[in-house]
């Protein structure tokens, strides 16, 4: 079955990066786009990006253009998503997906991200 | 950029209670239109793709329909484990973007 597998929960200090992993299994690794979102507290669902593990083909939302790269390992069958310079408006709760984007069906278990000085 | 206006931002409902959610897209996204289900500590759900079709293993209490840019998302028969909050998602345009969510209460 599809499987989508987080890193541990991380704490940072303003400016710094954070690096976030998504170990999958399941499915042909190529095929798919994997997507990210993330939850503030308090906050509602906001798209991050995608990237296509087959192409290394990206696309990010205008607001993280510039800070955040994603990026894939074929071999680890693992998607990564780095985002720079973090802010204290960064903490939240990373998830993962798997595509098509038109049916987000099978998702990571999440990996809090707290941004803190 | 898509704008997803989901209304309301909460509602309070009892259960056996039908409610209803609706998200309106700022110009046509056609039926790439997906409903989620968010709980605390757990991944979003998937409860509705392509504006009214359920997946695999999702009660039928839950459905959805579309009309025009305006989508309608609905339970009818609340159950307790229905409380949560809801958000459409369009994804015509990419990457997807949300509603500001519902929170059922």
């Amino acid at each position: 079955q599809v499987q989508m597998e987080q890193s541990a929960a991380e704490v940072k200090r303003p400016g710094a990066s954070v690096r976030v992993s998504c170990k999958t299994s399941g499915y042909t690794f190529a095929i798919f786009e994997v997507f990210w979102v993330r939850l503030a507290p308090g906050q509602g669902l906001e798209s991050v990006g995608w990237v296509n593990p087959g192409n290394g083909h990206t696309k990010y939302a205008h607001k993280f253009e510039g800070r955040v790269t994603m990026t894939s390992d074929m071999s680890l069958r693992t998607v990564y998503m780095e985002l720079t310079n973090l802010t204290s408006e960064d903490t939240a709760i990373y998830f993962c997906a798997r595509g098509p984007e038109s049916m987000t069906e099978f998702w990571g278990q999440g990996t809090p991200v707290s941004v803190s000085s | 950029d898509i704008q997803m206006t989901q209304s309301p931002s909460s509602l309070s409902a009892s259960v056996g209670d039908t409610i209803t959610i609706t998200c309106r897209a700022s110009l046509t996204i056609y039926s790439f239109l997906s409903w989620f289900q968010c709980k605390p500590g757990k991944a979003p759900r998937l409860l509705i793709h392509s504006a009214s079709r359920l997946p695999s293993g999702v009660a039928s209490r839950f459905s959805a329909t579309r009309s025009g840019t305006d989508f309608t998302f609905s339970i009818t028969g609340l159950e307790a484990e229905d409380f949560a909050v809801y958000y459409c998602q369009q994804s015509y345009l990419s990457p997807p973007t949300f509603g500001g969510g519902t929170y059922v209460e």
